[in-house]
């Protein structure tokens, strides 16, 4: 069971936007702490997608978006595309924990 | 080119140790917080232990806490994970992941290994 809640799994259709929450506590999200995501391609390392609830790292497509607001916090993808069917995984700081933590992950397919 | 490269996994017995490294090369290694984070076959992804910049400060999962120790070596440009009474759950991909430069306690993981695999079986 994961400190972070995240839909096992969502689905698109190339073109289409698709949203994928990530429910905390006020230990981490709740507690001001940044949300940040990560995509990890099959078979491959994660990479950093958004970091500080809505900023995106150089490199990656503005179709990707993230916002925060209270102890959630959601990752939005626009014009889905093939290439964008991968787990994404929310990650935030658990002050009652010392650590971090992430979500359970969600697959996105697209179809 | 800015990379972190693991190494040391391997097939272990329960109750074995193991010790993971991980090279960093590219960047300011002194100048940056490290963390192991781990993902077991098919599973999401769990955070393992952190480390300051200079060492001083350590945090692990509790999951592993009192098993596994951290370490680093700035003058090597090296992070370092001492797995000890390892367990059959402890089976999984451990990543090196780079953190912050020590502004603020929850910044975000912007570099990754490609990982190395831990087995434990009889």
């Amino acid at each position: 069971q994961s400190v972070l809640t995240q839909p096992p799994s969502v689905s698109g259709a190339p073109g289409q936007r698709v949203t994928i929450s990530c429910t905390g506590s006020s230990s981490n999200i709740g507690a001001v702490y940044d949300v940040h995501w990560y995509q990890q391609l099959p078979g491959t390392a994660p990479k950093l997608l958004i970091y500080g609830n809505s900023n995106r790292p150089s490199g990656v497509p503005g179709r990707f978006s993230g916002s925060k607001s209270g102890t959630s916090a959601s990752l939005a993808i626009s014009g889905l595309q093939a290439e964008d069917e991968a787990d994404y995984y929310c990650q935030s700081y658990d002050s009652s924990l010392s650590g971090w933590v992430f979500g359970g992950g969600t697959k996105l397919t697209v179809l | 080119e800015v990379q972190l490269v693991e190494s040391g996994g391997g097939l272990v017995q329960p109750g074995g140790s193991l010790r993971l490294s991980c090279a960093a090369s590219g960047f300011t290694f002194s100048s940056f917080e490290m963390n192991w984070v781990r993902q077991a076959p098919g599973k999401g992804l769990e955070w393992v232990s952190y480390i300051s910049i200079s060492g001083s400060t350590i945090y692990y999962a509790d999951s592993v806490k009192g098993r596994f120790t951290i370490s680093r070596d700035n003058a090597k440009n090296s992070l370092y994970l001492q797995l000890n009474s390892l367990r059959a759950e402890d089976t999984a991909v451990y990543y090196c992941a780079r953190g912050g430069r020590g502004a603020v306690i929850d910044d975000a993981f912007d570099l990754w290994g490609q990982g190395t695999m831990v087995t434990v079986s009889s």
